[in-house]
């Protein structure tokens, strides 16, 4: 089965100081992994998305992840935090070797950039 | 150019009746996908439409729900006979191809709120 955890619910930080929103996935064999921010009353922008290669994926607005095959994570990384940057975050996984591309999600963590 | 849109934004309605809510995907993506996000149970697959393909209907949660995507494009979700706990956000999602490895854009959802 697979499945995605986000251990924060929250996570506060001040603009300009670096931020880390994490995720942990479990599924068999090797995972495709992505992740999507949510503003208030709007859709899932994705962001990035790893699937081969460098362990180190940039993305959209600033951002980055960093895929650890021996801890099973993918943690969000940004260096210096903007307010704009205030938003749900989601975690996902999709099932490698499966031409069903439906996403697991996790249950998302709140970003709060404080000025 | 465009993306995903779906209709309407809001649905308010009382319990009991039925209910349509309409996606409208990216044009030449063949995959479709349907999600439901509310409080306490995170974002949850409902079903998977892919070319010409039977849908995937894995997520549905009850028979009260189904889906239907006309000359592969446009998809329907119906609600029958809504309960309070159907309240949610309903997201719409298409790719290009289906595959684990594609990136699903969203729309920006249907708030549906069962009275």
């Amino acid at each position: 089965a697979q499945s995605v955890a986000q251990p924060e619910d929250q996570v506060n930080v001040a603009e300009g100081n670096p931020l880390t929103v994490k995720c942990t996935y479990s599924v068999s064999g090797n995972p495709y992994l992505f992740w999507y921010v949510q503003y208030p009353n709007r859709g899932l922008q994705f962001l990035l998305k790893y699937i081969t290669g460098d362990n180190l994926v940039k993305g959209s607005y600033g951002f980055e992840a960093e895929f650890n095959k021996s801890q099973t994570s993918f943690h969000l990384k940004k260096p210096s935090a903007l307010v704009s940057d205030s938003a749900l975050y989601f975690c996902a996984v999709s099932r490698r070797g499966s031409t069903l591309g439906r996403l697991y999600f996790g249950r998302g963590t709140q970003l709060t950039v404080w000025p | 150019g465009a993306g995903v849109s779906q209709s309407p934004s809001n649905k308010v309605t009382e319990k009991g009746k039925d209910v349509e809510l309409r996606c409208d995907p990216i044009s030449g993506h063949t995959a479709l996908y349907w999600y439901r996000q509310s409080l306490g149970q995170g974002l949850e697959f409902l079903i998977y439409f892919q070319g010409n393909s039977a849908p995937d209907k894995s997520g549905l949660p009850s028979d009260r729900f189904s889906a239907e995507r006309t000359g592969g494009s446009v998809s329907t979700l119906t609600i029958q006979r809504t309960q309070q706990e159907d309240s949610a956000v309903y997201l719409c999602a298409s790719d290009e191809a289906g595959y684990s490895t594609d990136t699903q854009y969203f729309g920006p959802g249907t708030r549906l709120t069962v009275l």
